[in-house]
């Protein structure tokens, strides 16, 4: 089983839409968890961090699922500059972040 | 400021020549990373700075050396690389190697020719 797994793409949805990415990963010592976008040809940008208690920013909300070990991202009422990969991001224990493969989400007008 | 810049944004290169990339951040970070992306892939770590000590090397051929001359600076040493070596580096920060959400570099894309 692969360390971070994460939802295949592309999602295509429409602009207004409500989209939901999960991610799972293997080691139960993971303490860190994130989310990162990354524009086509551009490097990834810190989305948001998700915590035990779940946290919100505007229209993304992150949530961590300890017993199941995934995290999930949420976007409400998309817009067309949501366009772009997603890729969450876990810190295994006393080690480098490892990436999950990326879900692109393309929302279309 | 959570700025890491990095240079050359774009680089061609020959198999015979020598060339370095550079990264460089102002955060007091006290960890680096050097990673490589292919497209449609995710970043792949090839080297963590630690404390300005190498403490991970992702077993990287040795074309690839890299070099942390102070805690703000990051440089990766190219010679010899083959034409699979194109691809985007990224260079990351964070406050410390573990633990932390790490920034990122505009990156350096580089042709092997």
């Amino acid at each position: 089983r692969k360390e971070v797994e994460q939802d295949p793409g592309p999602f295509n949805v429409p602009e207004g839409a409500t989209v939901a990415f999960n991610c799972t990963y293997s080691n139960s010592a993971s303490q860190s968890f994130f989310w990162y976008r990354q524009d086509c040809r551009k490097e990834p940008k810190l989305l948001m961090s998700v915590y035990s208690s779940g946290n919100e920013d505007g229209r993304f909300t992150a949530q961590l699922n300890r017993a199941s070990q995934y995290i999930s991202l949420l976007i409400r009422d998309s817009k067309l500059s949501d366009s772009a990969t997603y890729l969450c991001a876990v810190i295994p224990g006393n080690t480098p972040l490892v990436f999950g493969k990326g879900t692109r989400l393309s929302v279309i007008a | 400021d959570t700025e890491v810049t990095q240079t050359p944004k774009h680089l061609v290169m020959g198999m015979t020549n020598k060339k370095s990339l550079k990264c460089e951040q102002h955060m007091g970070h006290r960890a680096m990373y050097w990673y490589k992306q292919k497209a449609k892939k995710p970043p792949e770590l090839m080297f963590v700075y630690s404390y300005e000590k190498l403490s991970i090397n992702e077993s990287v051929p040795s074309r690839f050396s890299p070099e942390c001359p102070n805690s703000s600076l990051l440089n990766l040493h190219l010679h010899a690389l083959q034409p699979e070596d194109s691809a985007l580096y990224l260079c990351a920060s964070s406050q410390v190697r573990s633990g932390y959400e790490q920034y990122f570099g505009p990156g350096t894309r580089l042709t092997v020719t």
